[in-house]
This record gives structure tokens, C-alpha cells and sequence, in this order.
């Protein structure tokens, strides 16, 4: 079975730098998505941003980016020039390649962000 | 446009009581999913409706939980008794088609309280 590791709780980062979240995951599937999903407090969880396994290429939105290692399983999220607004739990999940329910993301535990102005 | 909406936000319920979570979903997804927090632990997966058949069950922790979604539209997610160990946050989430493109938009969630 599938598993994703968040391995920081909590994190925070001085408004304006650079910030990378860690997640790690296990899978013997060879294609496959990952994702981060940013959740405010009290607000619904949005996307924030999606790889695909079998790009080599990492996804960047904006100030968003990742480094996904497939070979290490690896896959942080790098958030660049912080914001208050960046401040929110982070959700790292995984989804399978090509079938069963294409919802059925399977997530990590969160971290937790905190933005200090 | 509409997001997903779900009732209540919170709910504080006695054990061996009942609650009824009821999600929205963004008009003309077919899909909807039921996901549940409890604290500390991942968001774990529920079920799936693709319109008003249960694509997904696998994830229903027992038969004490029961989901509808009676003309496709709106999902009710009954929890009858509540047991201590329901305690958590709910999710919703619809997507407009399933496949390699899929898009999910989530609710805030109902937080649930079993005391």
C-alpha cells in the first residue's frame, strides 16, 4: 500500500524567504501523481500544485515550485518570497496512475506553516 | 461560482447520538468524495459517488456510517451511534469528470466532535 510521510509538524518562515516543506511516500507503481494542497485555517483546501511521475521536469506555479526526486521518493515543495498569506497547513497526497476512484488521494499528515511578518 | 459547501462547520454530539453531514457540491460535478481527518493522523479516504451510485466504498471505517446521495446532487454522511473514535474533520470534494485530468475542489470541511 501506498504511504506519504510529512516529517515536520510545523514550520515557519520570516515573511519574504524562502521556505521548503519535506514529503517523502512509498509506492511500487511506476506512474503516478503527486500534489500539495494548501488548507487557511477555516478555508477550504485548494490545489496548490501537481506533478506528474513521469515528467522529469518539476512543476513550478509562481512563487510555488517542487523538487521531485522519483528515485529517492521524494518530493518537497519550495515556496519562494513568503507571505502572510502562505501561512496555512500543507498537505502533501499521492494518486495512482490509472485507476480504481481518481479521487482516492492518499495524504500525508500536514504541516503547518507559520508566515512571521 | 459556488465551491463545495458542507453543514454544519462544527458539530458537538454526545456518544451514541446521531449526526448527519451534509456536502454540497459544485453544480454538474458528477463526483463527489467523503474524506475524514482525525487529529493527528492523514486524511484518510471515505467513498466516492459518481452521481447517485457509491463508486467507492472501501474507505467506510464501518457500518455505522452511512452515505447517500439520493438524485445525485447533495451527500448526506450519517454517523448512527457515534462512538468517541469519530471525532474529526469531514471533507467533501467533488471534480466535474474522473480521469488523468481530474481537478478536485474541497469543502471547509465539518468539524466533528463525539464527547
Amino acid at each position: 500500500a501506498q504511504t506519504v510521510t510529512q516529517s515536520q509538524p510545523e514550520m515557519s518562515v520570516q515573511e519574504a524567504e524562502t521556505v521548503t516543506l519535506s514529503c517523502t511516500y512509498d509506492t511500487s507503481e511506476s506512474d503516478y501523481y503527486l500534489f500539495w494542497y494548501k488548507q487557511p485555517p477555516s478555508r477550504q483546501m485548494i490545489l496548490v500544485i501537481r506533478q506528474e511521475a513521469y515528467k522529469q521536469q518539476n512543476a513550478t506555479e509562481n512563487r510555488f515550485s517542487v523538487n521531485f526526486q522519483k528515485a529517492a521518493k521524494s518530493f518537497s515543495l519550495k515556496i519562494s518570497d513568503s507571505q502572510l498569506g502562505d501561512a496555512a497547513m500543507y498537505f502533501c497526497a499521492y494518486r495512482r496512475f490509472d485507476g480504481g476512484s481518481q479521487g482516492n488521494l492518499i495524504f500525508g499528515k500536514g504541516t503547518k506553516l507559520s508566515v512571521k511578518p | 461560482e459556488a465551491g463545495v459547501t458542507q453543514f454544519p462547520s462544527h458539530s458537538v454530539i454526545e456518544k451514541g447520538q446521531t449526526v448527519t453531514l451534509r456536502c454540497d457540491p459544485i453544480s454538474g460535478h458528477d463526483n463527489l468524495y467523503w474524506y475524514r481527518r482525525v487529529m493527528g493522523k492523514e486524511i484518510k479516504f471515505l467513498l466516492h459517488f459518481v452521481k447517485e451510485s457509491k463508486q467507492d466504498e472501501s474507505g467506510m471505517p464501518n457500518n455505522r456510517f452511512l452515505a447517500e446521495r439520493t438524485g445525485g446532487t447533495y451527500s448526506t454522511l450519517k454517523v448512527q451511534p457515534a462512538e468517541l473514535e469519530d471525532s474529526g474533520v469531514y471533507f467533501c470534494a467533488s471534480s466535474q469528470r474522473a480521469g488523468t485530468s481530474e481537478k478536485l475542489f474541497f469543502g471547509s470541511g465539518t468539524q466533528l466532535s463525539v464527547l
